[in-house]
């Protein structure tokens, strides 16, 4: 079975520092790979998504990700952290392509302090 | 374009009472799925709706049903609630599912069983 591992519950980061958000994934076929971010009281929204085209995905407000099979890593990175960033962040898995069900990590929340 | 609506947004039970939630897709999706998110299991899968069939189930017990309608509406219905039942539950529409079609989340229906 799918699954993904996102490295550390919580990461504080300073206002203009670089975001890191580490995720992991187990999978014996290419997978499909996601980030979502969750505000307070909010549902999730969609940063970003591999699928199976450019290693480095560009997605909404600054974020990218670059997919790394050898190291199976799917990392979440943003140059300068906005005071606005602060939320939670899910990394996701497709158990394959004719489906929308997704397997989340954990979740890492990210605080930014001024 | 309206966004995925859900309701209620907040909802209180009693144990043993059952609930329906209810889910209207953005116009035009025809894929629906639902999503429980608690503290301590995090978001875990629970339904995926297409055209009125139930393509996946997760792994949860089966006081959890559900249903999509003609229209695309959703609802899911838990029974002899459990007060480990206390969790958020969000709906997410996409247009004809698959991992190439953007999933849209709801704001969530927030379930406290008492």
């Amino acid at each position: 079975a799918q699954s993904v591992t996102q490295l550390g519950s919580h990461v504080s980061v300073s206002e203009g520092a670089l975001v890191l958000l580490r995720c992991n994934y187990s999978s014996s076929v290419p997978p499909y790979l996601f980030w979502y971010v969750q505000y307070p009281n909010q549902g999730l929204q969609l940063l970003l998504k591999y699928t199976s085209a450019a290693t480095l995905v560009k997605g909404i407000n600054g974020f990218e990700a670059e997919f790394k099979k050898s190291e199976t890593s799917f990392h979440l990175t943003k140059p300068s952290a906005h005071m606005s960033d602060a939320a939670e962040y899910f990394c996701a898995v497709s158990e394959r392509e004719g489906t929308d069900k997704l397997i989340f990590g954990t979740g890492t929340r990210l605080q930014v302090f001024p | 374009k309206a966004g995925v609506t859900q309701t209620p947004r907040y909802l209180i039970k009693t144990r043993g009472q059952q609930v329906t939630l209810s889910c209207s897709p953005i116009s035009g999706h025809r894929s629906v799925s639902w999503y429980q998110q608690t503290p301590g299991q995090g978001l875990q899968f629970l339904f995926e709706y297409f055209s009125e069939t139930q393509r996946n189930k997760g792994n949860f017990p089966g006081r959890f049903s559900g249903r999509q309608f003609s229209n695309s509406r959703s609802e899911m219905n838990v029974s002899t609630l459990e007060l480990g039942d206390s969790a958020l539950y969000l709906c997410a529409s996409s247009q004809t599912s698959g991992v190439h079609n953007e999933q849209f989340f709801g704001p969530g229906t927030r379930l406290t069983v008492l």
